[in-house]
């Protein structure tokens, strides 16, 4: 069974850091790429990140470019999202999410998420 | 990028079929197949329901259905039940190596 934990979400002040991790088990890590969405309180999902399989490529949302950096260690099978600069607009509950297709490429099918990790940005 | 455009609510009575729009561009949903739906309902983790415009994963019903004409994708829902009372969010790869989902549909079974 796949499963996929998000951890390492909290209360940050406004231009502070933060670092997501998503634990990952039940399929082969590397084979599949992985990506963040988030929803901010009373809205939609908002895409933010994606890594391919063996993290040869990643992409950003335009809101979060320059911001947050997606990495994978196949080694701990995890998942993270290092979110500096942090603005309160940032706040939101944050989800991985594992693409369906194992060819490593990326292509926003997401087919398992975690139940999401709550980030508040707030002084 | 922007959102994706999606009716608000939608809604039907159990049995009967609804439809629900996804309008983006050119750029977006006009010029290419990857476009998904995500079914979620609150407080869970949102569900894969439609990916690549077709195609249904493995456990989604067959009540299920996605298409696209131009920049228009939709995602028909058949002999609603009240299971399918959600939001539902599409979602499109653009032209700029990135993906953008809807602004939802809230999904009421009346």
């Amino acid at each position: 069974e796949v499963q996929l934990l998000e951890s390492g979400g909290g209360l940050v002040q406004p231009g502070g850091s933060l670092r997501l991790s998503c634990a990952a088990s039940g399929f082969s890590f590397s084979s599949y790429a992985l990506s963040w969405v988030r929803q901010t309180p009373g809205m939609g999902l908002e895409w933010v990140s994606a890594i391919t399989g063996r993290g040869e490529a990643t992409y950003y949302a335009d809101s979060v470019k320059g911001r947050f950096t997606v990495a994978r260690d196949s080694s701990k099978n995890t998942l993270y999202l290092q979110m500096d600069s942090l603005r309160a607009d940032d706040t939101a509950v944050y989800y991985c999410a594992k693409e369906i297709s194992g060819s490593g490429s990326y292509y926003g099918s997401l087919d398992s998420w975690g139940q999401g990790a709550l980030v508040t940005v707030s002084s | 990028q922007s959102a994706l455009t999606q009716p608000a609510s939608v809604s039907g009575s159990p049995g009967q079929s609804i439809t629900i729009s996804c309008t983006g561009t050119s750029s977006d949903v006009g010029s290419y197949k990857f476009v998904s739906w995500y079914q979620h309902h609150p407080g869970k983790a949102p569900k894969l329901m439609i990916y690549e415009v077709t195609k249904r994963p493995s456990g989604v019903s067959n009540r299920f259905s996605g298409s696209k004409s131009g920049n228009t994708a939709s995602l028909i829902i058949s002999g609603l039940q009240a299971e399918d009372e959600a939001d539902y969010y599409c979602n499109s790869f653009t032209s700029t190596n990135t993906f953008v989902f809807g602004t939802g549909t809230k999904v009421t079974v009346l």
